[in-house]
């Protein structure tokens, strides 16, 4: 049973489309993150949520938008791709928010052409 | 801010070699700290973590880490690599305050050679 689950696990799309890409924890976790790791394997945390709350939102462009619907799910939305948006997006959870242990997903490898 | 440096994009060993990695941090009060595995295609998985009990961290898979707050260092070693070791590694900090994500570094590739 995966404890952090992501879908899709590949997305391939043209430029100007808008995806969506599915978190789903069944950890009982209260927070949960989105990174992006990109070509050259970087990880950097986007978003961060505490019990549907946003609680981190770093610098990245309003094209992006996350969305919680509960604690064990969390969303995320890209409007408008571009080729720059092209990477790895991981979905994680812990159990407290911050300075704890992320449990990720798998993954989900969005290309855009 | 905090900040973690990983010195050395790529590591060499053979099969049965020293494994060591460094990781360097930078935070004005003594931190989390952790290291992460991704092997090809997967998702991270925790090797091993330092919250301020034992500055001699023991982890899966072998590996263990010691803290030293005179070098703001956490390397990562393994006395004897095995073939699977081979995979990306990456050093993270965090601060004890709620409300914070995890600051990766780089990453280290580890390769192994028979």
């Amino acid at each position: 049973d995966t404890a952090v689950s992501q879908t899709p696990k590949y997305l391939v799309t043209q430029m100007g489309n808008d995806k969506s890409i599915k978190c789903e924890q069944n950890l009982g976790h209260d927070t949960m993150y989105w990174y992006k790791q990109d070509s050259k394997k970087f990880l950097k945390i986007m978003f961060s949520y505490n019990n549907k709350e946003l609680i981190i939102n770093e610098t990245v462009p309003n094209r992006f938008s996350p969305k919680s619907p509960d604690k064990a799910h969390l969303n995320l939305h890209i409007n408008s791709l571009e080729l720059g948006d092209s990477a790895v997006y991981f979905c994680a959870s812990s159990s407290l928010p911050g300075a704890n242990v992320l449990t990720f997903g798998a993954g989900s490898r969005l290309t855009v052409l | 801010a905090q900040s973690v440096t990983q010195l050395g994009s790529h590591v060499s060993v053979s099969e049965g070699a020293l494994v060591l990695l460094r990781c360097n941090y930078s935070s004005s009060v003594p931190p989390y700290l952790f290291w992460y595995v991704q092997y090809p295609n997967q998702g991270l998985q925790l090797l091993l973590k330092y919250t301020s009990a034992a500055t001699l961290v023991k982890g899966i898979n072998g590996f263990e880490a010691e803290f030293k707050k005179s070098e703001t260092s956490f390397h990562l070693t393994k006395p004897s690599a095995h073939m699977s070791d081979a995979a990306e590694y990456f050093c993270a900090v965090s601060d004890r305050q709620a409300g914070t994500a995890l600051i990766f570094g780089k990453g280290t590739t580890l390769s192994v050679s028979s």
